[in-house]
C-alpha cells in the first residue's frame, strides 16, 4: 500500500531565503507526482505536475524534482516571500490502482 | 478561481438536517472525485465518477450519498450526521480517469465546503 510523508510538518524560514520541501513514497510504481499549495480553509491549488518519466519541472520561483529510484520529491521555492506562506502537499499518482495518495503536507510559514 | 466550484462555502447543520454540496465544473474533464479533510489526517479519497458513473466508494457511511446528473456537476446529499463528520469537503475533477488525460493533467480541486455538525 503506497504512503506519502512530508517531514517536517511545518517549517518557519526567513524572507528572502531558498527552501526545500520534501515528499517521500513507499512504492515507486506511480504514475505521476503532483505538487500543491493550500491556503487555510481553502481549497488545492495544483502547482507542479512531475510524470513518472520526467526529472524535474520548473514553474516560476518553484522548481520540483523527482527520484522514483529512491521514492523522493522535493519541492525548491527560490528568494522565499510572505506571500509562500501556505500549507504544501504532495500528491502521488499510482500505477497499481490508479489512485493518488496523499502527504499530510509542510505548513510553511515565510517570516516577513 | 480554478474550474472547480463548490457551494456553499461554509455548512453549519444538525445532526436531524437533510442538507447537499453542490460541485461544478466547466473544464471538460470526465471524471469528479469527493474528497474530506480532517485536522491533521491526510486527505481521504470518498467517490470517483467517471463519465458520470460511480467507479469507487471508499467504504463510505451511507449518511453520505453522492449524485452525479452530468459530467459537469457532482453533488453530494447529508442526512443524519454525526460531529465527527465536520470537516473540509473538497471537490476535485480530471479529464478522465485510468485514462491517459487524468495522468497526463493531474487534478483541479475546488475551494470547498467547510462543514460543521452541531
Amino acid at each position: 500500500k503506497q504512503e506519502v510523508t512530508q517531514i517536517p510538518a511545518a517549517l518557519s524560514v526567513p524572507e528572502g531565503e531558498n527552501l526545500v520541501l520534501n515528499c517521500s513514497f513507499t512504492d515507486s510504481a506511480i504514475y505521476n507526482l503532483q505538487w500543491f499549495r493550500q491556503d487555510p480553509g481553502k481549497g488545492l491549488t495544483s502547482l507542479l505536475l512531475i510524470q513518472s518519466s520526467q526529472r524535474e519541472q520548473t514553474s516560476g520561483r518553484l522548481n520540483a524534482s523527482l527520484d522514483k529510484s529512491s521514492g523522493r520529491s522535493t519541492l525548491y521555492i527560490a528568494a522565499s516571500q510572505p506571500g509562500d506562506s501556505a500549507t504544501y502537499l504532495c500528491a502521488a499518482g499510482s500505477n497499481r490502482d490508479d489512485k493518488i495518495i496523499f502527504g499530510k503536507g509542510t505548513r510553511l510559514h515565510i517570516l516577513p | 478561481e480554478t474550474g472547480v466550484t463548490q457551494t456553499p462555502r461554509h455548512l453549519v447543520m444538525g445532526m436531524t438536517n437533510k442538507k447537499s454540496l453542490k460541485c461544478e465544473q466547466h473544464l471538460g474533464h470526465n471524471a469528479m472525485y469527493w474528497y474530506k479533510q480532517s485536522a491533521k489526517k491526510p486527505l481521504e479519497l470518498m467517490f470517483v465518477y467517471n463519465f458520470k458513473e460511480q467507479t469507487e466508494n471508499n467504504s463510505v457511511p451511507s449518511r453520505f450519498s453522492p449524485e452525479c446528473p452530468n459530467s459537469s456537476h457532482l453533488f453530494l446529499h447529508l442526512h443524519t450526521l454525526q460531529p465527527e463528520d465536520s470537516a473540509l469537503y473538497l471537490c476535485a475533477s480530471s479529464q478522465d480517469r485510468g485514462g491517459t488525460g487524468g495522468r497526463n493533467y493531474g487534478y483541479t480541486f475546488g475551494s470547498g465546503t467547510r462543514l460543521t455538525v452541531v
